[in-house]
């Protein structure tokens, strides 16, 4: 069975300061690794996604994430954190025929000016 | 690109009452997916559709839950015999064979009282 564990249910950063959200799952096979964003009262918008290859991938905003077999992780990344990036963070992890995903339960990131 | 549509928007409704919520999406899109999110949770799979059938259905998916989308186009949800614990965001997404990652509509919040 797949499963992802978000272990950091809110973090605050400073607005320009660099973030690092943490993201680990479980999964049998080679995952599919995706990571989106969702504002108040809003769906999910997709920020990026891994499958396979560099294991650094690029999204948009300004995001990246790194796949990290051996530690069974895909954290998310931004250099500098605007005031706009405040909101809920998921990552999730998906089967190989593109079918259902598992998210996992989400950080809320809040930016102090 | 109109994106993925869903409505109503927000459903309130009386313990015991049935419901319907429509989800439009991307015309492209051959996949369909369900979702429902609760608060401080992410998002969990309820069903998807590629076309017109219905390949896979959580067991979280009640016998009052059900869902269709006859012609390949638009999906429907409907849950019937509605109870407090179906209180939730109902969220449809898309995607096309192959192309992974979702495409989120706005969400359906159905409260029931």
């Amino acid at each position: 069975a797949q499963s992802v564990t978000q272990p950091d249910i809110h973090i605050t950063v400073s607005e320009g300061a660099s973030l690092e959200l943490r993201c680990n799952y479980s999964y049998g096979a080679t995952p599919y690794l995706f990571w989106y964003v969702q504002s108040p009262g809003q769906g999910l918008q997709l920020l990026l996604k891994y499958f396979s290859g560099d294991t650094l991938v690029q999204g948009i905003k300004g995001f990246e994430a790194e796949f990290k077999r051996s530690q069974s992780s895909f954290n998310l990344r931004k250099p500098s954190v605007h005031w706009s990036d405040a909101a809920e963070y998921f990552c999730a992890v998906g089967a190989t025929n593109a079918g259902k995903s598992t998210f996992g339960d989400g950080t809320t990131l809040t930016v102090k000016p | 690109d109109t994106g993925v549509s869903q409505n109503p928007r927000h459903k309130i409704t009386k313990r015991g009452q049935n419901v319907t919520f429509r989800c439009d999406p991307i015309s492209e899109h051959n996949r369909l997916y369900w979702y429902r999110q609760t608060l401080g949770q992410g998002p969990e799979f309820l069903t998807y559709f590629q076309n017109e059938a219905q390949l896979e259905k959580s067991r979280l998916l009640s016998d009052r839950f059900s869902a269709e989308r006859p012609k390949g186009s638009f999906s429907t949800l409907e849950i019937q015999r509605t109870e407090q614990g179906d209180s939730a965001m109902y969220l449809c997404a898309s995607s096309r064979t192959g192309d992974y990652g979702y495409t989120f509509g706005s969400g359906t919040r159905l409260t029931v009282v």
